[in-house]
């Protein structure tokens, strides 16, 4: 079955960084495009970034440009997100989830239980 | 960005109530639209896809409509089960956007 297992969140200082991973497996991971989602506390759902099957091209939200990095090895079937320049508001919980296809048009289908990032001093 | 407005923010219904919940795109999206149901403490679960699939094992109740702007999810008859917060999202652009969420309580 399809498992996604976040991990890497914590407690960091503002401006800090901290890289975060998801292990995929029960599927091939080459095959599908992922996302990051985030979810601050109590409130809704923010895309964050996207990376196509093969790496060949990644998104990011506005709110992260610059300062995120999407990225995956798939020769481990992890999925990474690189987060730089912590701010308060980038607290929240992180999950990743699989597109139902290569590309970031499709769907998104399975979805990790999610890994907490809290940033505060 | 294309934003996603989701109307009502919040509702409250009763088991075996016809509610519909909708999602306002602020462009053209054609039917690149998802919704998702989340329970509190529980990541989310794609229930409809394109505006109008609904996903294996996802109860007949619900259903979705729409394309361009304007879109609707409506659950024909409420279950104790679906009250939860519901998403959509689009997939038109690079840029995804989810709606702010409703969250669906019991009267």
């Amino acid at each position: 079955q399809v498992q996604l297992v976040e991990s890497g969140g914590g407690v960091v200082q503002p401006g800090n960084s901290l890289r975060l991973s998801c292990a995929a497996s029960g599927f091939t991971f080459t095959a599908y495009g992922m996302h990051w989602v985030r979810q601050a506390p109590g409130k809704g759902l923010e895309w964050v970034a996207f990376i196509w099957y093969d790496g060949s091209n990644r998104y990011y939200a506005d709110s992260v440009k610059g300062r995120f990095i999407i990225s995956r090895d798939n020769s481990k079937n992890i999925l990474y997100l690189q987060i730089n320049s912590l701010r308060a508001e980038d607290t929240a919980l992180y999950y990743c989830a699989r597109s139902t296809d290569t590309s970031y048009y499709y769907p998104l289908d399975y979805w990790g239980q999610g890994t907490m990032v809290t940033v505060s001093s | 960005d294309i934003q996603m407005t989701q109307s009502p923010s919040s509702l409250s219904a009763s088991v075996g109530d016809r509610v519909t919940i909708t999602c306002r795109a602020s462009q053209n999206i054609n039917t690149y639209l998802n919704w998702y149901q989340q329970k509190p403490g529980k990541a989310p679960k794609l229930l409809i896809s394109y505006a109008s699939s609904v996903q294996s094992g996802v109860p007949s109740r619900f259903s979705g409509g729409g394309s361009g702007t304007d879109f609707t999810l409506t659950i024909s008859s409420l279950q104790p089960e679906d009250f939860a917060t519901y998403y959509c999202q689009q997939s038109q652009s690079t840029l995804i956007t989810f709606g702010q969420g409703t969250r669906l309580e019991i009267k």
